[in-house]
């Protein structure tokens, strides 16, 4: 079954990029990678998504490895309001489009 | 875009009885979803709600516990029956607006549901 892997929580200071990884080596060949994060008592705001190639917007960036078993999402300069749990998720058609969220990393950021 | 509001927001039940939770949506869409997340979790999806036509449930979950109507395409209810302490959880509805399936999913905000 389709499953993502995240470290359960990473530090950052403020004002610094932050790299974080995920894998998924059971990715098949149209899996699309997504990153959602979750800010306390809210629901998963969109991120970033991507294929095969890298992927920037005005939030981050998405580096995909070349085999597509892992990605990375960077926060280029992280703020004190991008302290949430970040989930990497498979999206994967299979009768309909469906998520496949991961266990997600709670980054905290320091001041 | 699209924004999402869920009622109620919160709620306490006793065990055994059942809780409907509304989702209501700002605009048309095609497809919705129903997650639960656990405390402290991720998110698992329940089902897809399918306008017109009977929810498709993912493994584990099934109709008689977790029964979905989708009348129209701005709205949706899912009911958490015969409840008991291992249903509480925040229960999360999302859409994707557009034709695009694998573009931008909107979550709401998410009904917190603690049961004795």
């Amino acid at each position: 079954d389709a499953k993502t892997t995240q470290p359960n929580s990473m530090e950052s200071n403020e004002e610094e990029p932050v790299h974080l990884p995920c894998n998924h080596s059971t990715i098949s060949g149209t899996d699309y990678i997504h990153w959602y994060r979750q800010l306390p008592s809210q629901g998963p705001e969109y991120v970033i998504h991507g294929l095969t190639s890298n992927v920037n917007n005005r939030m981050a960036s998405l580096a995909i490895a070349e085999d597509r078993k892992s990605s990375t999402l960077i926060l280029h300069r992280a703020t004190l309001r991008d302290a949430a749990v970040y989930y990497c998720i498979l999206g994967r058609f299979s009768g309909t489009y469906k998520y496949i969220f991961g266990t997600g990393t709670r980054l905290k950021v320091l001041a | 875009s699209a924004v999402i509001s869920q009622k109620p927001s919160r709620d306490i039940c006793q065990r055994g009885t059942s809780l409907t939770i509304q989702c209501q949506v700002d605009s048309q869409v095609t497809m919705m979803f129903w997650y639960r997340q656990q405390p402290g979790q991720s998110l698992t999806l329940i089902a897809t709600a399918n306008q017109g036509s009977e929810a498709t449930y993912e493994s584990g979950f099934v109709i008689d516990k977790f029964p979905i109507s989708r009348p129209n395409l701005t709205f949706s209810t899912l009911t958490v029956s015969n409840m008991s302490p291992e249903d509480s959880s925040i229960y999360l509805c999302s859409v994707v607006p557009g034709l695009l399936s694998y573009n931008e999913q909107f979550f709401g905000p998410g009904t917190r549901l603690t049961v004795l």
